[in-house]
């Protein structure tokens, strides 16, 4: 079974400062990795997605997120946050043996401007 | 459509009572899936379709949950004699093709509220 893992639940961040979010998944095998985000009163949307190739990867709104096979992390960057960027973000994965997303916990970023 | 919709959005159900969720995914998208989301969780998977064949119910909390989805594109997820601990968001996601192989979209979501 694959099972995921976001080690922070709560963020608060001012505008400007870093960001790094942690993930952390446990499957054995070939996996396909995502970041979805759900603005507040919005539904969840694709931030960026790995599947295969340069394991830096990068998303919209100056996202990005590094695949490191041999940590089975999949952590969320952005060098600068904004107000805008206020949500919740929500690592997941899915194993290319298997059919559905495994999603973690997530993690309720809040940015103060 | 251009994108995954759901109805009701809002849903209050007495203890009991049986519920009816409708998603309508994006027109020709062949993966649906549902999810539900408790309050403070992530999304936990519940069924897969490709098609009209449902592939994987693993994620049915319990013999009064039932999803359908006839004719491949509409889908029904159903509760009988709902419970308190029904309670919770249900998402539906619909993919181009197989699941697995590209990004699912979600709509916004049914919230199940059980007195």
């Amino acid at each position: 079974a694959q099972s995921v893992s976001q080690h922070n639940h709560h963020v608060i961040l001012s505008e400007a400062a870093s960001l790094e979010l942690g993930c952390n998944y446990s499957y054995g095998g070939t996996v396909n990795l995502f970041w979805y985000v759900q603005y507040p009163g919005q539904h969840l949307q694709l931030l960026l997605k790995y599947f295969s190739g340069d394991p830096l990867v990068k998303g919209i709104k100056g996202f990005e997120a590094e695949f490191i096979k041999s940590k089975f992390s999949f952590n969320l960057r952005k060098p600068s946050v904004q107000w805008s960027d206020t949500a919740e973000y929500f690592c997941a994965v899915n194993g290319l043996a298997g059919n559905m997303l495994t999603f973690g916990g997530g993690t309720r970023l809040m940015v103060k401007p | 459509g251009a994108g995954v919709s759901q109805s009701p959005r809002y849903k209050v159900a007495k203890r009991g009572q049986d519920v009816a969720l409708r998603c309508d995914p994006i027109s020709g998208h062949v993966s649906l899936f549902w999810y539900q989301q408790a309050l403070g969780q992530g999304p936990e998977f519940l069924t897969y379709f490709q098609n009209e064949a449902q592939l994987d119910k693993s994620g049915l909390p319990s013999d009064r949950f039932f999803a359908e989805r006839p004719e491949g594109s509409v889908s029904t997820l159903k509760i009988q004699r709902t419970q308190q601990e029904d309670s919770a968001v249900y998402l539906c996601a619909s993919s181009r093709s197989r699941a697995g192989a590209n990004v699912l979209t979600f709509g916004a979501g049914s919230r199940l509220t059980v007195l």
